[in-house]
Formats: C-alpha cells, structure tokens, sequence
C-alpha cells in the first residue's frame, strides 16, 4: 500500500511556543490530506481538511488561528499548533487520500506532542 | 455527532478464541472500513466493505454489513497475542451527492488476547 510519514514522530515543547508537524505521501501525489487529534483511550476526530493550493477546511470547533494547515505541494501538508499550551497535549495523526475507483486513505504513524 | 458507537469498549479473549466487535453508524454511507491501531501507533487498514455488500473475508477476518440497521461487524477467528489492539469502524462522510474523502470514526473496541 501506499506510505504517508510523519515528522516528527513525538515533540516536547514549553507552553507558548509552536510546533509544525509535517505529513508526506512518499508514493503517490494527494491533492487532499486530512488532520486527526486523538487523545488517550479515544477515537479519532477529525480536525480539517487539507487542500492543496487552497484554504483548509476546518471542523467545527476547531480554531483555525490555532492549528494553522498549509498544503504548499501535491506531496506534503503542515499542521502548526501556534502557542501551544499544556491542553493541546495529543496524538497527531495526518492522512493522504488516494482517489481510485474506490476512495482510500493511508495513514501517517503519528506524531506525540507534549505541552509542558 | 456523526461518530459512531462500537460494542463492546474493551474485549478480552484467550489466544485461539474468537473476537467479535460491533460498529453502528448514523448516516448513509457508500462503504465502511476497519482499522486496527496498536498502541500509541497509526493506523493500519484491515478491510473496506461497499454499502452493497453484505459480507466479506479476509484471512482470518470477517466483516458483515447491515444496511438497514446501520451496523457493521467484525470477526477476529483463532485469535492471537499478536492481535492485541484497537479495532475502529470508520464510515465516508457523504454530502449531498459529493464524496468529501472524510472519514468519521467510531469509539474503537480495544482488544486484549492473552496467551
């Protein structure tokens, strides 16, 4: 199957500061990737949607001004958490989307951010 | 919520026993997908099964869809340690006649197989 990454795969960082994390489809060209927040014991939610060369579209209750998400090319998408603090401690998860005859989507290994 | 509910939370099974876990969803959908997610892990695709399909294999997997009662099944046979996991139904997220690619995610059955 097709290979997403994710760099990097766990961050610490002190509370104000900001972090990017970066996903990859190593092997195929996605024009639409999608951010995932997953907390201990819980299921994924969705954040947003990826679009590359547009504005990404962000689920409700999701501040945009804080996870800022750019789809600069075909192969790669960034999520920014700007001034993070202590609560925004999770699991990052991104996915590429591979548009065939059925759509699917390849999941990156995730990225552990901690807030101190 | 969108998100779907799965039973049950937590199963705990002996290795060669079978596995059962049970996915309902609220919307319609054109297809359903399992993944299994291991601990502080990404997510590995198991199986996708379309709206029109009622049953489907694969190795030691099976999954069962029911349309008309919004659920969805997943079977683990001759269980391993190795199995020892998190199981989430994932359904599309269609709007109106479009497909958005999203997916929504049920809570997850975690799975525990002792040896």
């Amino acid at each position: 199957g097709a290979v997403v990454s994710q760099h990097p795969s766990w961050v610490i960082c002190k509370s104000g500061t900001s972090v990017k994390i970066e996903c990859r489809s190593l092997d195929f060209q996605a024009t639409t990737m999608f951010w995932y927040r997953q907390f201990p014991k819980q299921s994924l939610m969705l954040m947003a949607t990826s679009n590359e060369g547009s504005k990404a579209t962000y689920e409700q209750g999701v501040e945009k001004d804080k996870f800022l998400i750019n789809h600069a090319s075909l192969t790669l998408s960034t999520l920014t958490v700007t001034s993070a603090h202590p609560e925004d401690s999770s699991f990052y998860i991104c996915s590429a989307l591979l548009r065939l005859t059925v759509d699917e989507q390849f999941f990156g290994p995730g990225t552990r951010l901690t807030v101190l | 919520s969108q998100q779907g509910e799965e039973d049950p939370q937590a199963l705990s099974i002996q290795e060669g026993e079978n596995a059962t876990m049970n996915c309902s969803y609220k919307t319609s959908i054109n297809n359903l997908q399992w993944y299994r997610q291991n601990s502080g892990r990404g997510l590995v695709h198991l199986i996708l099964i379309r709206s029109n399909e009622r049953e489907k294999h694969s190795g030691r997997l099976r999954v069962t869809l029911d349309t008309s009662k919004k659920s969805s099944s997943l079977l683990i046979t001759a269980s391993r340690a190795a199995d020892t996991a998190s199981y989430f139904c994932a359904t599309d997220a269609t709007k109106g006649s479009s497909n958005t690619g999203k997916l929504i995610f049920g809570q997850g059955t975690t799975l525990q197989v002792k040896p």
